[in-house]
Formats: C-alpha cells, sequence, structure tokens
C-alpha cells in the first residue's frame, strides 16, 4: 500500500489567491482528518470525514477554509482567500473506525503564503 | 473529556544511553494510548499502542511503553538511544467517541553523539 498521498507537497502563493490541497487516503479506510501543524499551535484538528461525510468542522479556522470529501479515495481542503497566517503544514491522515485504530499520516503539504 | 500532557517539551540524550519520554493522560472512558515519531519534513509515524491487552507495549526501533492506570501515565522508552532516534515525539489518547484523538504537545528528542 502506498500509505496516504499527499499533493502538493509544498506550496508557495501570494496573499488573496486560492490554494487547493489534496489527499488520497489508504484504501478501505472510512476516517480521514485534515491536520495543521505550526509552531505556535502544534498539530490542530481542522475536519474529519466518516464515509465521505464530514462529522466535525469545529476546527476549521473561518470560512475561508472549506473541505470536501467527493469520494472515497479523494479530499481536498481549499484555502480561499489565502493569507500569510495560513502559513503551516497541512497533514491528511487516514483510519478505519475503531477507537483503537491508529491514525495513518500523509508527508504534509507546507504551505506558504506571502 | 480527555487531554495528554507530555512532560517536558525538550529530551536530550547521549547516543547509547536510555530514553525516557513522559506522557500522562486523562479520560473519561478505557482510553487507546499511542506515540507517534516525527522526522523532519516528514508524518507522523505510529510507534506503538496500547489498546487494554498487555500493560507493557513493545513498538518498532526497540521502543515500548508501559500504560500505568494508577498514575495515568504512559511514557516512552529505549534502553539505547540511536543517531536515529532524534526527532519529535507525540502521545496521544483517543476515546470512546469514534476516532477523536488528543494529541500531546510533542517532545523534541535530540541525540547527541
Amino acid at each position: 500500500d502506498a500509505g496516504v498521498i499527499q499533493s502538493p507537497r509544498h506550496e508557495v502563493t501570494e496573499m488573496g489567491q486560492e490554494v487547493t490541497l489534496r489527499c488520497k487516503p489508504i484504501s478501505g479506510h472510512d476516517y480521514l482528518f485534515w491536520y495543521r501543524q505550526t509552531m505556535m499551535r502544534g498539530l490542530e484538528l481542522l475536519i474529519y470525514f466518516n464515509n465521505n461525510v464530514p462529522i466535525d468542522d469545529s476546527g476549521m479556522p473561518e470560512d475561508r477554509f472549506s473541505a470536501k470529501m467527493p469520494n472515497a479515495s479523494f479530499s481536498t481542503l481549499k484555502i480561499q482567500p489565502s493569507e500569510p497566517r495560513d502559513s503551516a503544514v497541512y497533514f491528511c491522515a487516514s483510519s478505519f473506525s475503531t477507537n483503537n485504530s491508529p491514525l495513518h499520516f500523509g508527508n504534509g503539504t507546507r504551505l506558504t503564503v506571502t | 473529556a480527555q487531554s495528554v500532557t507530555q512532560l517536558d517539551s525538550h529530551v536530550s540524550v547521549s547516543e547509547g544511553t536510555p530514553v525516557l519520554l513522559r506522557c500522562n493522560y486523562s479520560s473519561s472512558y478505557s482510553p487507546s494510548l499511542f506515540w507517534y515519531v516525527q522526522h523532519p519534513n516528514k508524518g507522523l509515524q505510529l510507534l506503538l499502542k496500547y489498546t487494554s491487552a498487555a500493560t507493557l507495549v513493545k513498538g518498532i526501533n526497540g521502543f515500548e511503553a508501559e500504560f500505568k492506570k494508577s498514575e495515568t501515565s504512559f511514557h516512552l522508552t529505549k534502553p539505547s538511544a540511536h543517531m536515529s532516534d532524534a526527532a519529535e515525539y507525540f502521545c496521544v489518547v483517543s476515546g470512546n467517541a469514534g476516532n477523536m484523538l488528543t494529541f500531546g504537545g510533542g517532545t523534541r528528542l535530540m541525540v547527541k553523539p
């Protein structure tokens, strides 16, 4: 299995531009999570899906952030418009639906907004 | 409600000496507990997990952790540190509500030659 695949690995954009981050979870996993990691705040859960349905988006910082999961093998996290304070590493993770099932993380997308 | 406290933000050891990374948790449920490692520019990788079976859990790369309910602790240990162990380590608790995980703040392990 290739693991969780995220693209792009690095994204540099100017303030005000739209950014789309992509994630392919591990086949068969029915939970998908989006996290953001910064030095100041550590790891923050933004949103998670179960069977492609958003369950909890209370971690999404503002309306500028949106996430979709159109099917079991693909999810996007969009920021529009982007701001410098959105600069961070964004991780996607997936797992099976048991409470002792570990998360499998992608290698992340490092976003820099200038 | 659940929470995780990693007692040290940084730990420095010499190569070949023991490693101890401390973690305390609180949970209203019988928790599942995990340790993850994050190497630079990488995602988090599972080291080991506790799921109410044996209290001493062995993981990858020679790490192990002991679940102590009376102390609400789940400390991570390794008998002999290797340079490749230098990374950030996260203690994580999973409660009863689906796959909701709570991450500790992380401990950065430095290994000196």
